[in-house]
């Protein structure tokens, strides 16, 4: 069963960073890329970003509005996906989620809240 | 960035029809956009139910059906359930690999 665990969501206050993990099972991991989104409190879905299977480069891509500030990064062997996230914006408040490639499945999601 | 249109809101009676529709503001919707479809309900992680246009999953009920109508893509229920209330989202896919929702529509089955 494929399953995808987010975690790493806080409240954290403007400027600062975070970093949220995905922790993927029940699939070959490193044959596939992985995406993140996020959904702002009452909002539409959003795009954040994508990484790339080692085999395609591990390459990445990301949205406009957090190109600069946010990096995705896998590690294979731990079958793990991390969203680091730099510079926070009050407007970055949002659900997290991670994603299989499609996407197909998706994780439950984790909050962060940048607040002062 | 182009912009992905839906209805805001559609209303469906028990038993009956509807049809989503998902535009985008660069032209007709093509497969080279690779169309998704989304459900998701208060409180939950989206689901996938339609991909590349019209490929469903094994937990996507039967009742749903992907296609496209009139330049745009199109998710279609058919036989609307009590369960089948939520918002919808679909999602486009553009040179350069940056993927566009649309911003969904509220699903009402009554």
């Amino acid at each position: 069963e494929v399953q995808l665990v987010e975690s790493g969501g806080d409240l954290v206050q403007p400027g600062r960073s975070l970093r949220l993990s995905c922790t993927a099972s029940g699939f070959m991991f490193r044959d596939y890329a992985m995406s993140w989104f996020r959904q702002a409190p009452g909002k539409g879905l959003e795009w954040v970003g994508f990484i790339g299977s080692k085999a395609y480069g591990g390459t990445t891509e990301y949205a406009a509005s957090v190109k600069g500030r946010f990096t995705i990064s896998r590690d294979d062997s731990k079958t793990i996906v991390y969203l680091q996230m730099s510079g926070l914006k009050t407007e970055d408040t949002a659900v997290y989620y991670c994603a299989r490639e499609g996407p197909d499945y998706w994780g439950q999601g984790t909050l962060v809240t940048v607040s002062s | 960035q182009a912009v992905v249109t839906q209805e805001p809101s559609l209303t469906v009676s028990p038993g009956g029809t509807v049809t989503l529709t998902c535009g985008s503001s660069a032209g007709a919707v093509t497969s080279g956009h690779h169309p998704y479809w989304f459900q998701q309900k208060p409180g939950q992680a989206p689901r996938t139910l339609i991909s590349d246009t019209s490929d469903k999953h094994s937990w996507t009920p039967a009742r749903f059906s992907g296609s496209f109508l009139g330049g745009k893509a199109a998710l279609t229920l058919s036989g609307a359930q009590p369960e089948d209330e939520a918002e919808y989202y679909c999602l486009l896919s553009y040179s350069g690999a940056r993927p566009v929702f649309g911003g969904g529509t509220k699903l009402t089955v009554l």
